[in-house]
Parts: structure tokens; sequence; C-alpha cells
């Protein structure tokens, strides 16, 4: 009964490292998506992917590439990790009764 | 871009006490939803509304879909310390559309 899983929880990068965040979820949902959470300012799609095969952007893509690499994952890719990128990432999926279940997040801090 | 005004942004209450917090917006939203988010974890839906007027409850919550469907309201009655947290509403803009708008949240405090 794992839902959403996302690796890792936490992480300390320096500028201009690169690193991928994973997401699984286990519930056959089609959809996917990452969002960032940042004191005072709610949660905003970075981007979505509405079905296998398929990504597109949020509302703050820059910076960011994604991949669905199969129905149950999709992984968020910082090439070159800026501060102002220090944030909470979330990964959430749904299906057909249009509501987001998310993981327990993954704290970034970039340096 | 679209926004969620989400209020009150936070609030202290007294254990018993019944609290009310509402989401608006100039846009018309089709679903919303109603997370509650602890500290270190991810939000954890509450309840889902899908059309206007509709009133629902989990327990001790009641969430409302507002008739003009520019707005909702969460109610949480007699709380208790566990209550505590942030709570999110979020709108989808209309069926199919996969992006979801978030308010910027009401933390609650509950005094023992």
């Amino acid at each position: 009964n794992a839902g959403v899983t996302q690796t890792p929880k936490f992480q300390v990068l320096k500028t201009g490292q690169s690193m991928t965040l994973q997401c699984a979820q286990d519930m056959n949902h089609n959809s996917m998506y990452w969002y960032r959470q940042d004191p005072g300012m709610g949660l905003r799609l970075i981007y979505y992917s509405a079905s296998e095969g398929t990504t597109d952007k949020g509302e703050v893509p820059n910076g960011y590439n994604v991949s669905r690499l199969n129905k149950r994952e999709f992984s968020l890719r910082l090439e070159s990790a800026a501060p102002s990128q220090t944030s909470v990432y979330f990964c959430a999926s749904s299906g057909g009764a249009n509501v987001l279940t998310f993981g327990a997040g993954s704290r970034l801090t970039v340096l | 871009g679209q926004q969620l005004n989400q209020s009150p942004q936070s609030m202290f209450i007294q254990e018993g006490e019944d609290v009310s917090m509402n989401c608006t917006s100039s846009s018309i939203f089709n679903t919303w939803l109603w997370y509650k988010q602890d500290p270190g974890e991810g939000p954890v839906l509450l309840i889902a509304l899908y059309k206007a007027g509709e009133l629902t409850s989990n327990g001790r919550l009641t969430a409302q879909f507002g008739i003009t469907r520019k707005d909702s309201f969460l109610n949480i009655s007699a709380s208790i310390p566990s209550d505590v947290g942030i709570y999110f509403c979020a709108g989808q803009l209309s069926p199919g559309t996969y992006k979801y708008i978030f308010g910027t949240g009401t933390r609650l405090k509950v005094l023992a």
C-alpha cells in the first residue's frame, strides 16, 4: 500500500551540479505530476505527464526536465542546479477520480 | 497566472472550537479538493467536491462547493490537537485538464 514513493528525501547540491529526483506510483494511475512548494506560495506545477509517453510544461518549468519512464515512474532532472531551486519537491499521481495523491516530498538545498 | 485566495492565512484556536476557512477565485472551477499537510509530509486528501452546491463530510470535516463555482469552504467541528497542520484547497479548472491551482494554505494551530 505504498502509493507514491519519492527518492531521495533529502539532498544538498552545490550550484551547477545535476541530479534526478525519482518518483514511482503503484496505483495504476495514468497521470503524474511534479510540484514544488515554497514558503507562502503554495504548490506550483513544474511538469506533468497526462499519460505514458507524454509530458507537458506546467507553471514553472525553467531549469527542469522530466522523463516518463513507464506508467509507474516519472523522474525530474535538474541539469545545473541553482540556489533558486532550493525547495521541497512533491510528486503526485491521479487516476479516474481526478484527485491527486502525493508522495512524502524531497527536500532539496542548493548551496 | 490564476490564483486561489485562501483565508485565513493562519489561525490559533482553542481545542473544541469550530474552524472555518475558504478559498475564492475569479475563475470557475470544475472540481475542488481539500488537503491537509503535516510537517515533513506530503498533502493528504481530505475531501473532493465535484459539483456546484455539493456539501460533503468526512468525520468532523465538512466542505462545500460554492454555487458560483468560484469558491469553496472547509469547516472543522470540535477541533482537537491533531488537527494542527496546513490546509490547502486546490481547484481543477475544467474537465480533462490536468492542471490544478493550489491556494497558499491555512496554517491551523490548536491550543489545548
